[in-house]
């Protein structure tokens, strides 16, 4: 089954405990992408990658990392979570960046950092 | 820069009637624009999109939604409401052009309650 999965799917945790999450697709996709949610402020992008080893900052970039090691994963590193960073995460994938192409999304990751 | 409203952040409607989720956009460029919709605990789902072509675009569901240029609306229309229509929709944009790099603006959300 073609899908975006993300790992873990909640967590909490305390400031300024480093913590990844993880974010794998089986579409063979070029395009992979981080996504906070946070109420009345809809999904915003932190980190975008357009293929391996070429990633690029979204609109909210501060505190987070990313790598894109191999084409499929692509995960999320939290150097030291604030209470700020508490939210719900996405992933993305698509084939390329055309308009044409959708972007998948995983379930999502509920992070509260206390 | 474009950007996305909704207007209203929760729509309440009765089980067999209209819905009408209001997105409003502002590009620069002419704006491919989608809606997405999210179940509790799930991610999201593309309803419907609009790239070029006609500008009443049918999605899933029995969801549609009407590009306007002149009035720079996509709402989102279903013309009898089922009790599994509940959920949070997001309107989207990404620029047909340019440097986007894939990236879709999002609104901030309407959630919809469907009452019986």
């Amino acid at each position: 089954e073609a899908q975006v999965t993300q790992n873990p799917r909640y967590l909490i945790t305390v400031t300024g405990k480093k913590l990844t999450v993880t974010c794998s697709q089986n579409m063979n996709h070029e395009y992979m992408s981080w996504y906070r949610q946070d109420p009345g402020l809809g999904l915003r992008q932190i980190y975008y990658s357009m293929n391996v080893e070429v990633t690029d900052k979204g609109d909210v970039p501060e505190g987070y990392k990313v790598s894109r090691k191999e084409k499929r994963n692509f995960p999320l590193i939290l150097e030291s979570p604030s209470p700020n960073q508490t939210s719900l995460y996405f992933c993305a994938s698509s084939l390329g960046t055309g308009t044409y192409n959708e972007q998948f999304f995983g379930p999502g990751t509920r992070l509260t950092v206390l | 820069a474009q950007s996305v409203t909704q207007l209203g952040s929760h729509v309440s409607v009765s089980e067999g009637a209209l819905v009408l989720l209001r997105c409003n956009y502002s590009s620069s460029v002419p704006p491919y624009l989608f809606w997405y919709v999210q179940y509790p605990n799930q991610g999201l789902q593309l309803l419907l999109k609009y790239t070029t072509g006609a500008t009443l675009v049918k999605g899933i569901n029995g969801f549609e939604a009407e590009f306007k240029k002149s009035e720079t609306s996509f709402h989102l229309t279903k013309p009898s409401a089922h009790m599994s229509d509940a959920a949070e929709y997001f309107c989207a944009v990404k620029r047909a052009g340019g440097t986007s790099y894939g990236k879709l603006t999002f609104g901030q959300g309407t959630i919809l309650t469907v009452h019986p």
